[in-house]
């Protein structure tokens, strides 16, 4: 299956603090998602991104779909204890509609 | 509300036994998929169906078997044949399927159903 390349793995940060993750891969995507999973739960959308190079924005977090279609980045600004969780970006091939996953980014935020 | 409900929450398994997790969904979604989520480790596709009475295996199919005879309902089955089940199950939908400019789609999931081999 396709590799998404996700860094960093895990994150301890202060709150208050901005928090950067991004994604990789040697494919070309069509769509880069990114969820955030709490324990024992399914993933819930953040943001979707479908044509390279745009940046979208939903509340303090943001999102990039890279120029070359291979990578994609979430900024988180001004984290609060309740962002903590696994954030995990997805893929959509073109044209397969089959959606590949990074291994998650797992965030710890400080009070 | 429109969603995906998956059961059971936790299901528990003896070695040797088939077990079939249910999903369904409401969203009037023409694709479905199962992935599967070991601790610390990303979403791995198990299955996934564009349509009705047409399903295709994803990465790790051995040992899994799906059926789409309803748009709303993908159930998966675990089989013996699966030499490691212990894991947490996701069912996700997405609405658009088999278009060349797929822009717009995205995956809605399930609450996940947990599956543990005794």
């Amino acid at each position: 299956g396709q590799q998404l390349n996700q860094s960093p793995q895990s994150m301890f940060i202060q709150e208050g603090e901005d928090v950067s993750m991004n994604c990789t891969s040697s494919s070309i995507f069509n769509t880069w998602l990114w969820y955030k999973q709490d324990p024992g739960e399914g993933p819930v959308l953040l943001i979707a991104l479908y044509k390279a190079g745009e940046l979208t924005s939903n509340g303090r977090l943001t999102a990039q779909f890279g120029t070359t279609r291979k990578d994609s980045f979430l900024n988180i600004s001004a984290s609060i204890p309740s962002d903590v969780g696994i954030y995990f970006c997805a893929g959509e091939l073109y044209n397969f509609n089959k959606f590949y996953f990074g291994s998650g980014t797992k965030l710890n935020v400080k009070p | 509300d429109g969603g995906i409900t998956q059961s059971p929450k936790y299901l528990f398994r003896k070695e040797g036994q088939n077990v079939t997790l249910s999903c369904e969904q409401n969203l009037n979604h023409d694709a479905m998929y199962w992935y599967r989520q070991d601790p610390g480790q990303g979403l791995r596709l198990i299955y996934y169906s564009q349509i009705v009475n047409d399903f295709q295996k994803g990465d790790i199919a051995e040992g899994y078997s799906v059926s789409r005879e309803k748009k709303e309902s993908f159930p998966l089955t675990v089989t013996s044949a699966q030499k490691n089940p212990t894991a947490f199950y996701l069912c996700a939908s997405s609405p658009r399927t088999g278009t060349i400019f797929s822009g717009a789609n995205v995956l809605t999931f399930g609450a996940g159903s947990r599956l543990t081999v005794l």
